[in-house]
């Protein structure tokens, strides 16, 4: 099956800051990479569909590149309601691999 | 809307067996696979299972093949996970996915729609 990596695992941020998160696949998997926002306690929220596709809602602060093996999430001026775990899931076969996570803290 | 409620979580001995069920609304659930997602305390999400729309079609993680059965009832609008030969690492809250488009999927993508969760605890 093909992996999915996260980096980093944890991220310290402030408000207001730039912060880029990798997402990387042992195999291309084109653009078929969703991004996922959980806060705590709560299930997980699409924010990104086919590697760069904002969904409806979610703010513009929040941007997907890339395609085949490395992917990134960009959130532009970090909000304090951004503090959360970040994940990556791959779809394009099963099984729909999630990667490890990465929580953004202050 | 699009509600998705699960059910059947609690405790369950190891060894045991449990069925959990995921009532849908708000959408036309025969059109959609589904999908079961889970997330052991204070960990990540593991993709577990899935099933096509019309239920001849379903997909495990290696972690549960052979121990979980997906199953759904498109005239119910259910969607079903039955749980065998539980295992402490089983212990997690299980989530319920709606699917949809995996690329190019204008407003209609897999992953829009969560349930809330159920907690299964598998302990003696």
């Amino acid at each position: 099956d093909i992996q999915l990596t996260q980096s980093p695992s944890f991220l310290s941020a402030s408000v207001g800051d730039r912060v880029t998160i990798t997402c990387r696949a042992s195999q291309d998997i084109s653009r078929y990479l969703a991004w996922f926002q959980q806060r705590a306690g709560k299930a997980p929220n699409l924010l990104i569909s086919a590697a760069s596709t904002l969904q409806s809602g979610v703010p513009s602060r929040f941007s997907g590149s890339g395609s085949g093996t490395e992917f990134t999430l960009t959130i532009n001026s970090l909000q304090p309601e951004d503090f959360a775990t970040y994940y990556c899931q791959r779809l394009n076969n099963y099984p729909f691999t999630f990667g490890p996570g990465t929580k953004v803290e202050i | 809307e699009v509600q998705l409620v699960e059910s059947g979580g609690g405790l369950v001995q190891p060894g045991g067996a449990l069925r959990l069920s995921c009532s849908a609304s708000g959408f036309s659930f025969k059109k959609y696979a589904m999908h079961w997602v889970r997330q052991a305390p204070g960990k990540g999400l593991e993709y577990i299972s899935s099933i096509n729309s019309n239920g001849n079609k379903t997909f495990y993680a290696d972690s549960v093949k052979g121990r979980f059965t997906i199953s759904r009832n498109n005239s119910k609008n259910t969607l079903n996970i039955q749980m065998s030969s539980l295992r402490p690492e089983d212990t997690a809250v299980y989530y319920c996915v709606k699917g949809g488009g995996l690329a190019n999927c204008g407003g209609d993508c897999y992953g829009e729609s969560w349930g809330q969760g159920t907690l299964v605890t598998v302990s003696s």
